[in-house]
């Protein structure tokens, strides 16, 4: 079964912080995504990397940043955290033809 | 611009009885479709998919219909339990695996006992 690891399931955070979001999966999959979902919006891409150093930006990528240099991990950078970030954080990972497997997701809180 | 859309923010159905959730789509590009269940303090878990070259898929209680001419699809369940209570979101997919999904607003799904 795959698993899907977030390393935080809440955080809080002041305004103006780096705030680090980190998430590994145990399957070898290719592809790994970062979500954010908001009441009323669904969910929302904010990067996705199809392959180790390899990046694209989503739909939102603006005030985050992403890194991939292992397989397995995917990170999620806030470089300077406002309120409007504020929000429930999904990582997920895609193998060849299978359907996204998210994590259990990271609450994160901005004051 | 979404090109995915739940109308429904919320369904409330009676145990036993059938749930249907609606998602329309405005991308004609979208080749694949999938739905997913979200409980509370949890991610989303695969529920069920359709090809477009398919006009229904069925997996125990649960069916989804693909009207490619009106450009919609439902998820039927039948019959509706309590643990089906759930955000159920619609999603789009276009193209070979590393391609991104285009997700609903979601649906909150009740079942009442």
């Amino acid at each position: 079964d795959v698993k899907v690891t977030q390393s935080s399931r809440y955080l809080v955070k002041r305004t103006g912080e780096k705030v680090f979001l980190e998430c590994v999966q145990d399957m070898d999959h290719e592809n790994m995504f970062w979500y954010r979902q908001d009441p009323g919006l669904g969910l929302r891409l904010i990067y996705f990397s199809y392959d180790v150093k390899m990046k694209e930006k989503g739909d939102i990528p603006e005030g985050y940043s992403v890194s991939r240099e292992k397989k397995e991990r995917f990170s999620l950078i806030l470089e300077s955290a406002s309120t409007n970030q504020t929000s429930m954080y999904l990582c997920a990972s895609r193998g060849q033809n299978s359907p996204l497997h998210f994590g259990n997701g990271t609450r994160l809180t901005v004051t | 611009d979404q090109q995915v859309k739940q109308n429904s923010p919320s369904l409330s159905v009676q145990e036993g009885r059938i749930s249907i959730l609606n998602c329309d789509y405005t991308n004609s590009m979208f080749d694949y479709f999938l739905w997913y269940k979200k409980y509370p303090a949890e991610g989303p878990t695969f529920l069920i998919s359709i090809s477009s070259i398919k006009d229904k898929n069925e997996d125990g209680r649960f069916t989804v219909f693909l009207n490619k001419s009106a450009k919609h699809l439902s998820l039927h369940i039948v019959p509706s339990q309590p643990g089906d209570s759930a955000v159920y979101f619609c999603a789009a997919d276009w193209g070979t695996s590393g391609s991104r999904l285009t997700f609903g607003e979601g649906t909150q799904l009740t079942v009442n006992p």
